[in-house]
């Protein structure tokens, strides 16, 4: 049974960081690329970051390049997200997610698995 | 940037059936995904590839496309099918996934 646990959430002011983990398990890990899904309170799921699975390559939405960056521990099954330069907007749940490749590769697939997430409050 | 469509929200009685659409220019050459979220809880995937169940989810999901729209039926509602639904694909010009806005399926 695949399993995905987060960690590391939290409040942050303004400007700070946070690095967020998930733990995975119950596949072959460096086999998937991850994810980071996030979801505002109240609002619709919005797509962070991808690295495929052996972390040789990484994908960001266009709100995140350069404050966030996403990695992986193959030998730990562990991805990570280091967030920097939080604003306000930031604040969500964030998912972990593992992707599947339904068709031909990054971006063309969906996410089959997910973690229960993290909620990240970014406020003063 | 590439954005999918989707209707804020459907109602439709138990028993009945319920449609949601999803529009994105890309559609015709993009596969559509479809999620299923319960308050609380992690999305779910319920189609994948415009029309295949994973397993595990009931038959009365099912999907489609035409064109620039993907389709999520569900037959027979059943209460516990109210959930927000969230469609999703892939940008043909960048690297990106994106999702459609999400439709609430409010069970009469």
């Amino acid at each position: 049974e695949v399993q995905l646990l987060e960690s590391g959430g939290g409040l942050v002011q303004p400007g700070g960081s946070l690095r967020l983990s998930c733990a995975a398990s119950g596949f072959t890990f460096s086999s998937y690329a991850m994810s980071w899904v996030r979801q505002a309170p109240g609002k619709g799921l919005e797509w962070v970051s991808t690295i495929s699975g052996s972390g040789g390559s990484t994908y960001y939405a266009d709100s995140m390049k350069g404050r966030f960056t996403i990695s992986r521990d193959n030998s730990k099954n562990t991805l990570c997200l280091q967030m920097n330069s939080l604003r306000a907007e930031d604040t969500a749940v964030y998912y972990c997610a593992k992707y599947y490749p339904y068709s031909s590769g990054w971006p063309r697939g969906a996410f089959d698995d997910w973690g229960q997430g993290t909620m990240v409050t970014v406020s003063s | 940037s590439y954005e999918l469509t989707q209707p804020p929200s459907v109602s439709v009685s138990p028993g009945q059936t319920a449609r949601i659409t999803c529009s994105g220019d890309a559609l015709p050459k993009q596969y559509g995904y479809w999620y299923q979220q319960k308050p609380g809880q992690a999305p779910v995937l319920v189609i994948y590839k415009d029309s295949e169940r994973p397993s595990g989810i009931p038959e009365r999901f099912s999907g489609s496309s035409s064109g620039t729209t993907v389709t999520l039926t569900i037959s027979g509602v059943q209460a516990e099918d109210e959930a927000d639904y969230y469609c999703q694909s892939a940008d043909s010009s960048a690297p990106y996934v994106v999702f459609g806005g999400g439709t609430k399926l409010t069970v009469l």
